[in-house]
């Protein structure tokens, strides 16, 4: 149990065009999901922190108007990284809580985005 | 501020054991979390201790000292696939999660 799959796994774009990538809780309702960014041979980053149905809780230093988050039901999150640039290059992960138990996020298998 | 500190990397033989440290200081405590991480993959969940002591899962096991805000992962009969990269997180009195950069483990036949 508790599965979280991401799509896509891999996505290459051009600058300034803008990507989605899908977080969806397969075998459980996630009532908290998490953004994370990772850059090579670097931890994690935590990006934001979204409830169902609620805006997302950005961390200090991501701008908001340029990853933008849906966590439009319990079991899908979105991010969308607006007008992307090749900085944006990394490693996104997104991770989700149940109301079982709720102190431990199960890991989406990530997403690796490349812009040209 | 808040702080999780491990070794960057660390080289052990296969079949032997190797212990990886980790010590954190964080605004309040909601247990500390053990993950390994192998190469362009994401973290998949190894332990939790949110308890003083010892708790043991087959070849894995998890200590925590929480007055000296101290933890260690100790893996036993070292395998190939257990070269991936162990991080360490801790959950803060907000519940969220603070994370180490991680400890790089290569394991040597």
């Amino acid at each position: 149990g508790a599965v979280v799959s991401q799509h896509p796994s891999w996505v290459i774009c051009k600058s300034g065009t803008s990507v989605k990538i899908e977080c969806r809780s397969l075998d459980f309702q996630a009532t908290t999901m998490f953004w994370y960014r990772q850059f090579p041979k670097q931890s994690l980053m935590l990006m934001a922190t979204s409830n169902e149905g609620s805006k997302a809780t950005y961390e200090q230093g991501v701008e908001k108007d340029k990853f933008l988050i849906n966590h439009a039901s319990l079991t899908l999150s979105t991010l969308t990284v607006t007008s992307a640039h090749p900085e944006d290059r990394s490693f996104y992960i997104c991770s989700a809580t149940g109301e079982r138990e709720a102190y431990e996020q199960y890991f989406g298998p990530g997403t690796r985005l490349t812009v040209t | 501020g808040q702080n999780i500190d491990q070794p960057t990397e660390m080289t052990a033989t296969e079949g032997a054991i190797v212990q990886i440290n980790c010590t954190y200081q964080t605004s309040g405590f909601n247990g500390l979390f053990w993950y390994q991480q192998h190469a362009g993959e994401a973290p998949t969940f190894l332990s939790y201790n949110v308890l003083d002591g010892l708790e043991e899962k087959g070849r894995f096991s998890s200590f925590l000292s929480r007055s000296k805000g101290y933890s260690y992962l100790l893996l036993k009969e070292l395998q190939m696939k257990d070269s991936a990269s162990y991080l360490c997180a801790v959950m803060d009195s907000n519940y969220q999660l603070i994370w180490g950069a991680g400890t790089k483990l290569i394991i040597k036949p």
